[in-house]
């Protein structure tokens, strides 16, 4: 089956601690996204990437970091700079712009 | 730029009667809209959406969504709703056509069916 899978379900970060959450894709999309969920909000984007090798900031990027070296993965790190990383975090894919996104599991963050 | 208002943070109903979601839109553009659904501690899953043409979309479990230019508007509707319908329910814009990849979504709304 295709389909996004995130890992791990739930994370827990110690205080000036980075952490990597992993979201891999079988659907063979060029576009991948990373959303932060937090309760009332709704998404709001921290980064995006067009194909491999090139990623771009969504509207709240400051501390977070993601790479994009295969078209299947794109992980994001939650750096000891993002001094509120406690959230739901949801990765996405589509072909393209415009395109239907098709979402993860997501992943909980937690902080010690 | 584009924004999205749901005007209800939850709305509880019984089950089998009808629901109605609220969406507005704002933008100088043409846009695409769609609607997703979230299940607890799950991703979101797309319902519908409208791209061009028939402004009546139906979509997946029973649900359709109106698009109204003129009160910029994307209701979702469902004539008869079920208790596994309750889950959180967000409508998303983007610009029909410029080269952005940014879906903006609303702050969602909870549906929560009683028995």
């Amino acid at each position: 089956d295709g389909g996004i899978t995130q890992s791990p379900k739930y994370l827990f970060r110690k205080e000036g601690q980075n952490v990597t959450l992993s979201c891999e894709q079988n659907l063979n999309h060029d576009a991948m996204y990373w959303y932060r969920q937090d309760p009332g909000q709704g998404l709001r984007l921290i980064y995006y990437s067009q194909i491999v090798n090139d990623f771009q900031k969504g509207d709240i990027a400051e501390g977070y970091s993601v790479s994009r070296e295969k078209k299947e993965s794109f992980p994001l790190t939650v750096t000891s700079a993002q001094k509120n990383p406690t959230a739901f975090y949801l990765c996405a894919s589509s072909r393209g712009p415009k395109e239907t996104q098709y979402f993860g599991p997501g992943t909980r963050l937690l902080v010690l | 730029a584009q924004s999205v208002t749901q005007l209800d943070s939850q709305v509880p109903v019984f089950e089998e009667a009808p629901v109605e979601l609220r969406c507005n839109y704002s933008s100088s553009v043409s846009v695409y809209l769609f609607w997703y659904v979230q299940y607890p501690n799950q991703g979101l899953q797309l319902l519908l959406k409208y791209l061009s043409g028939s402004t009546l979309v139906k979509g997946i479990n029973g649900f359709e969504a109106e698009f109204n230019k003129s009160q910029t508007s994307f209701h979702l509707r469902k004539p008869s709703v079920h208790i596994s319908d309750t889950a959180e329910y967000f409508c998303a814009v983007s610009g029909a056509f410029d080269s952005s990849y940014k879906l903006i979504f609303g702050s969602g709304t909870r549906l929560l069916v009683r028995p």
